[in-house]
């Protein structure tokens, strides 16, 4: 596609339900990464797919959270026992050839744990 | 791994008024990144610079690798420059890898 998606766009979900957040990376991207925003607060790395490497997971905040991807496509994060701290933008990036090209952002899931 | 720290955390300019934020990180990196972040939350990667200076329109990166500290600047700035800009590196040094973003400088440009 034309740029990065996420989807769902925004989800609301109860405390102790599980959630899955999709990203389609731009086709040809080998490079995925997770970030989370939390309201008012900086951008927090959480996990970074490259290729067939393994994943760098140096970023989850607890063993709640995992990450997946197929291949060069697409990824799903993944929150199981949502708690209300994981109320955050969810924002998914890919990129080609790390280090020379910068990411490109998709619109985020915006994601509230009531 | 790298921190990042950015000044000034908010910035008040009047229309046409130069802008100059200021990102410095702790460890050796190849490549440093500004990006912005729209009032709507959208995130738009605006440089990737390695050296030197880099321009696009009113807006202009510099980087120095020996002092380990970047600019921004907007000349002439207008009320849609109103976004945070935020500087990111690579976490553990080089170019590559996860980043590690710094807190945002938001701009408020009033006409």
């Amino acid at each position: 596609g034309a740029g990065v998606s996420q989807s769902p766009s925004n989800k609301v979900t109860e405390k102790g339900k599980d959630v899955e957040l999709r990203c389609d990376p731009i086709s040809g991207h080998t490079a995925l990464y997770w970030y989370r925003q939390r309201l008012g607060q900086g951008l927090e790395f959480l996990i970074y797919f490259q290729g067939n490497s393994a994943p760098d997971k140096s970023g989850l905040p607890s063993d709640r959270f995992s990450a997946e991807r197929t291949g060069e496509s697409v990824s799903t994060l993944t929150i199981q026992r949502t708690q209300q701290e994981d109320s955050a933008v969810y924002l998914c990036a890919s990129n080609n050839a790390p280090g020379t090209t910068p990411p490109v952002f998709g619109p985020g899931t915006r994601l509230t744990v009531t | 791994k790298n921190e990042v720290e950015q000044s000034p955390q908010n910035l008040t300019a009047q229309e046409g008024e130069f802008i100059t934020i200021n990102c410095s990180y702790s460890v050796g990196i190849s490549a440093l990144h500004w990006l912005q972040q729209h009032p709507g939350g959208g995130i738009v990667s605006l440089f990737m610079l390695s050296s030197g200076k880099k321009k696009h329109g009113r807006l202009i990166a510099t980087i120095n690798i020996q002092e380990k500290h970047s600019s921004l600047h907007i000349t002439a700035s207008h009320p849609r420059d109103s976004a945070v800009y935020i500087c990111a590196a690579p976490s553990y040094g080089g170019s590559q890898g996860n980043l590690i973003f710094g807190k945002g400088t938001k701009l408020s440009v009033k006409p």
